[in-house]
Order: structure tokens, then sequence, then C-alpha cells
């Protein structure tokens, strides 16, 4: 299983455009990118996935370089709501049932 | 609305005492679940893969003696914390493995989520 590496917290103000980087550098071939957001007291909620290039959906944007040995999960404007302890995570495209690793995660702070 | 029903979302117990947590797969079968466990401020942990039918996988240094795992149907996996004590305090979520779902692959549906104290 690949080991990701993220900043441990960031801190954001309201309205401002997040960034969070993760670092994969032994990703696989098969492997794809997703990204989960878990709010204190609650499982883990899936955000985002991708593969290669940009991923952009409703809530987030997923920026991968070529090299896909890092990936960066993008929000636009958040809000105070968007607290949350944001998670890499890389495994391979096998239908869900391969057991994935956490992380440390990065604790975002949105600041009013 | 949830994929995935745990039950209960607290518990409160005695030492020596056993508590079952349930994980309902509401939308689609499961025959594998898995189950971590979260330490405060800490990251998710798996402890075990929940297989339908057949005996559940451990990690490594999690003791499948304490922690029982039953998936005796294709919507339904419970973990038994056996004879708990205040070292096991600690947020258990499972989660259920998603079926693809176009260029969506590998991604899993987590339960609420139970906050066990044991006092």
């Amino acid at each position: 299983l690949a080991k990701t590496t993220q900043p441990i917290s960031m801190d954001s103000y309201e309205g401002q455009e997040v960034n969070i980087t993760c670092s994969h550098n032994n990703i696989a071939t098969n492997d794809y990118i997703t990204w989960y957001q878990q709010f204190p007291s609650q499982g883990p909620r899936f955000i985002i996935q991708g593969y290669k290039t940009k991923v952009t959906n409703e809530v987030a944007s997923l920026f991968i370089p070529a090299d896909r040995k890092s990936s960066t999960l993008s929000l636009p404007r958040v809000s105070l709501s968007d607290t949350a302890v944001y998670y890499c995570l890389v495994a391979m495209n096998s239908g869900g049932y391969q057991k994935v690793t956490f992380g440390t995660g990065t604790k975002l702070q949105v600041i009013p | 609305g949830a994929v995935v029903s745990q039950h209960p979302s607290r518990v409160i117990c005695k030492s020596g005492t056993s508590v079952k947590i349930e994980c309902r797969s509401l939308d689609f079968q499961a025959t594998t679940m898995f189950w971590y466990r979260q330490f405060p401020k800490q990251s998710l942990m798996l402890m075990a893969t929940s297989n339908e039918g057949s005996k559940a996988t451990y990690e490594q240094g999690v003791e499948k003696d304490k922690f029982l795992i039953n998936h005796a149907s294709l919507t339904l996996s419970t973990l038994t914390v056996t004879s708990a004590h205040p070292e096991d305090s600690s947020f258990y979520i499972c989660s259920v493995p998603g079926l693809p779902r176009g260029l969506v692959k590998n991604i899993q549906y987590f339960g609420a989520g139970t906050r066990l104290s044991v006092l």
C-alpha cells in the first residue's frame, strides 16, 4: 500500500481557496488517489477521486501531475463548515474490496 | 441518504462488560466490511476485515479474541468488544466498500461511528 504524506494542519480564512497537497512517491500504476473528509465524531466521507490530470466535482478539484507522485486537493472559497480533517489515500482500482491505510490527514481550520 | 448504518452511536459501560456494535449496509450487499478504531486526535487505524461467511482477517497487533467480528449476512457485520477495559475506549468506525460507479472506483462508505467509553 502506497504511503502518503500530508501537512498536519492548515489554517485559512473564510472565502479563500485552500490547497492541500499530498505526496505519494511510491504510487503504483493501478493506484487511484482518493480524498476523504472527516468531521469530529463522524465517519469519513468521500470527496473526490482521480487517476491523472484534473478532476472537478461540485465540492472540490483534484490536481494530479503527470508523474502522479503527488496530488493537490483544492477547496474553493472555504466556509467555517469546511473545518475538518482531510485524508489522502492511494489504493488500487479493485472494486472497493482492497483495504486502505489512512495517513495522518490534514486538519483544516477555517477562521472567520 | 446514509449508505451505512452503525449502531449504537455512543456506549458507556463498566469495565469487564462486553459491547456489541452493529454495521449495516443499506444500499447494497457487502461480502466485505472493514472495522477501524480511532483514538483522539489520531488517524483511523484498520483493525480487521470482516468477510461474509468466513473468519475475519485481523491486522497485526489486534487481538481477535478481544474483538470478535461476525459477518453473518451480506448486509450486517458486528464487532463485539469483549471484557472491555478503559484502554479500549475509542471511536470505532465501520466501512463498506462501494461498487464502482462510472469513473469512481474503490471507495468506501463509512458508518457514523461508535464512541465507546469504558469506566
